[in-house]
């Protein structure tokens, strides 16, 4: 099966910090993946995505890393801000029959300390 | 431009009891996906239209079903509610079925008695 794993359910940082999300996946058939920003009371928001050819992608503030070996996915925020606070879900989009289904990780909640 | 749109925000029902869900994929969009998010946890797919057509189902019940009308806009329906199907619904958007950046709406939160 597929399942996708976050390290950590909360995370808090200091506002100026940097902070590094990170989501652990199974399934080496997994070809995109994408990180998501879900604030209270809303839908979840695209922030960054990175294909499985490429290792690292960049940003307004943010990096998206991705170790294929260790099936591995990151997400660093650059000088974390208030409006940072919010669920970060990593998820997985593959070709299954045809259509493309995202599978998303149980996500973590960023506290952005003032 | 407008997101994708979803209506109605909120919504009560009773065991038992059916509900339509609605979905206004971004324009130009052609793909509506649905997935369900229990609160603590991530989105799970429920169904993937395209053209008018099912195009992908995930591990719900045939209580769940959906249509995708001309304008692609989508309605999902969910009958014989139980206390469990209480969630927030998502819609998201792509602009076809292989493209894979889906953008999400607001959802609608649904809450069975």
């Amino acid at each position: 099966g597929e399942s996708v794993g976050l390290h950590l359910p909360t995370l808090s940082v200091q506002e100026g910090d940097n902070s590094i999300i990170n989501c652990a996946y199974s399934n080496s058939a997994s070809d995109y993946f994408i990180w998501y920003k879900q604030e209270s009371g809303k839908g979840p928001q695209f922030i960054i995505d990175i294909r499985s050819n490429m290792d690292k992608r960049q940003g307004q503030r943010v990096t998206v890393l991705l170790n294929k070996t260790v099936k591995h996915l990151s997400l660093q925020i650059a000088a974390t801000q208030p409006g940072d606070s919010a669920v970060y879900f990593c998820a997985l989009n593959r070709l299954d029959t045809g259509r493309r289904a995202l599978t998303f990780g149980s996500g973590t909640r960023l506290q952005v300390q003032p | 431009d407008a997101g994708v749109t979803q209506s109605p925000t909120h919504l009560i029902k009773t065991r038992g009891q059916q509900v339509t869900l609605r979905c206004s994929p971004i324009s130009g969009h052609k793909s509506v996906s649905w997935y369900q998010q229990v609160l603590g946890q991530g989105p799970q797919f429920i169904f993937q239209y395209y053209e008018k057509e099912e195009r992908g189902r995930g591990n719900f019940p045939d209580r769940f079903s959906a249509r995708q009308f001309p304008n692609y806009s989508s309605e999902l329906n969910v009958n014989a509610l139980l206390l469990g199907d209480s969630a927030l619904y998502l819609c998201a958007s792509s602009l076809d079925r292989m493209q894979e950046t889906q953008y999400f709406g607001p959802g609608t939160r649904l809450l069975v008695l």
